[in-house]
């Protein structure tokens, strides 16, 4: 069984386009997170949810939306896609959200904006 | 700004032990060291953590000196599956991570 699954894998689609990518998480962990990892492999936090609410915005630009319908799932959704979103985009979920249990991460989805 | 210093990259014979040192000088005291590894095309995996003290689990052990400034992650019989990124970590606040550029290990036969 996945623990933390993604969908799509991969994804392929034209500047000033909107699309979403979805996560979900069959661990019953409390805190999901999105991480972006550019194409020189730096991963970095975008956002973090906690039973629905948000925790963590890294100052992620407004057209990246997440949205947490429950505590199992926080899907990401980009609209007016430019060049530089191409990176690969990391579902992540950890037990608690005061607390400093592993994070357990996806599988990742690789967008790639043309 | 990651706050660890790693080599980028190192080799290790199959069935030996990998050593993967790290440096976190301005560790503070509350801090957690993690350890993840990224495999290619795959997401980062949790292998261990800690605060003070050795910790060992399945797949790894970790040496953190006394002092806190630096630490080792040991595989104790590398094999070719272990070839991977490994990142050491020091965790900041609950939740984020704040990944460097890593140790890429190469694993030989």
């Amino acid at each position: 069984d996945t623990a933390v699954s993604q969908t799509p894998k991969y994804l392929v689609t034209q500047m000033g386009n909107d699309k979403s990518i979805k996560c979900e998480q069959n661990l019953g962990h409390d805190t999901m997170y999105w991480y972006k990892q550019d194409s020189k492999k730096f991963l970095k936090i975008m956002f973090s949810y906690n039973n629905k609410e948000l925790i963590i915005n890294e100052t992620v630009p407004n057209r990246f939306s997440p949205k947490s319908p429950d505590k199992a799932h926080l899907n990401l959704h980009i609209n007016s896609l430019e060049l530089g979103d191409s990176a690969v985009y990391f579902c992540a979920s950890s037990q608690g959200q005061g607390d400093y249990s592993p994070l357990h991460f996806g599988n990742g989805t690789r967008l790639t904006v043309t | 700004d990651a706050k660890t210093t790693q080599p980028p990259s190192m080799d290790c014979a199959e069935g030996r032990a990998a050593n993967l040192p790290c440096n976190h000088s301005t560790i503070s005291g509350n801090e957690y060291v993690y350890w993840y590894r990224q495999i290619h095309s795959q997401g980062p995996q949790y292998i261990i953590h800690g605060l003070k003290n050795n910790e060992t689990n399945e797949m790894a052990s970790l040496i953190i000196t006394e002092d806190r400034k630096s630490s080792t992650l040991i595989l104790p019989h590398a094999t070719l599956r272990d070839t991977a990124v490994y990142y050491c970590i020091v965790r900041v606040a609950p939740g984020k991570l704040i990944f460097g550029q890593g140790t890429t290990l190469q694993v030989k036969p």
